[in-house]
């Protein structure tokens, strides 16, 4: 069955430290997207990749970096410079930059800094 | 800018209840508009969706009406069932190439029996 797969499910960072978040897609969607989750927050954006080899920022980029070069995958780089990465983390991919279709998500990685 | 308004919760319900959570948006444009769910510890499903003005969508006994005049979505179900606990999410998209989903604070539903 096609769909999103995050990993780890759940992480554990040193402060200091950065870590690298997958997430891989079997639906031959062109878009993808990060997203994070706090309580009482909703989901922020972090970046998102319309093609292959192109990437933006989303509304809280800083101390997170990304790559694209595959359209199957997305990683997540979290930074030593993001100040408070405790969270739950989303990947979702769309059929086109438009998103009008609705988006498919991952079952998220929860990340923790001890 | 372009934002989305939900009720804060958590709503409280008991089994077969009816169901309401509002949701507004402020959009440049005709967004398309969405709802999602998401159970504990998951990703976000998509429930429904409306891409126009006075467009319906609907699934699983849940319904939401595109009002372009109140500029509203507000999910609605007649009877609530313990399983539907869980967290719903409006958003919106513009539709343009170049920009993302646009997601609500999310409301905390739980139903006991």
């Amino acid at each position: 069955d096609g769909g999103i797969t995050q990993s780890p499910k759940y992480l554990f960072r040193k402060e200091g430290q950065n870590v690298t978040l997958s997430c891989e897609q079997n639906l031959n969607h062109d878009a993808m997207y990060w997203y994070r989750q706090d309580p009482g927050q909703g989901l922020r954006l972090i970046y998102y990749s319309q093609i292959v080899n192109d990437f933006q920022k989303g509304d809280i980029a800083e101390g997170y970096s990304v790559s694209r070069e595959k359209k199957e995958s997305f990683p997540l780089t979290v930074t030593s410079a993001q100040k408070n990465p405790t969270a739950f983390y989303l990947c979702a991919s769309s059929r086109s930059g438009q998103g009008a279709n609705g988006y498919t998500f991952g079952s998220g990685t929860r990340l923790t800094v001890v | 800018g372009n934002s989305v308004t939900q009720m804060e919760g958590p709503v409280t319900l008991s089994e077969e209840a009816f169901l309401t959570i509002n949701c507004t948006y402020t959009a440049t444009g005709y967004p398309s508009l969405f709802w999602y769910v998401q159970y504990p510890g998951e990703g976000l499903q998509l429930l429904l969706k409306a891409t126009k003005a006075d467009d319906k969508g609907s699934n699983k006994g849940f319904e939401a009406t595109y009002r372009k005049e109140t500029t509203s979505f507000h999910l609605e179900k007649g009877s609530v069932q313990v399983s539907d606990s869980a967290v719903y999410f409006c958003a919106l998209t513009l539709n343009q190439a170049g920009t993302a989903l646009i997601f609500g604070k999310g409301t905390t539903l739980s139903v006991s029996s």
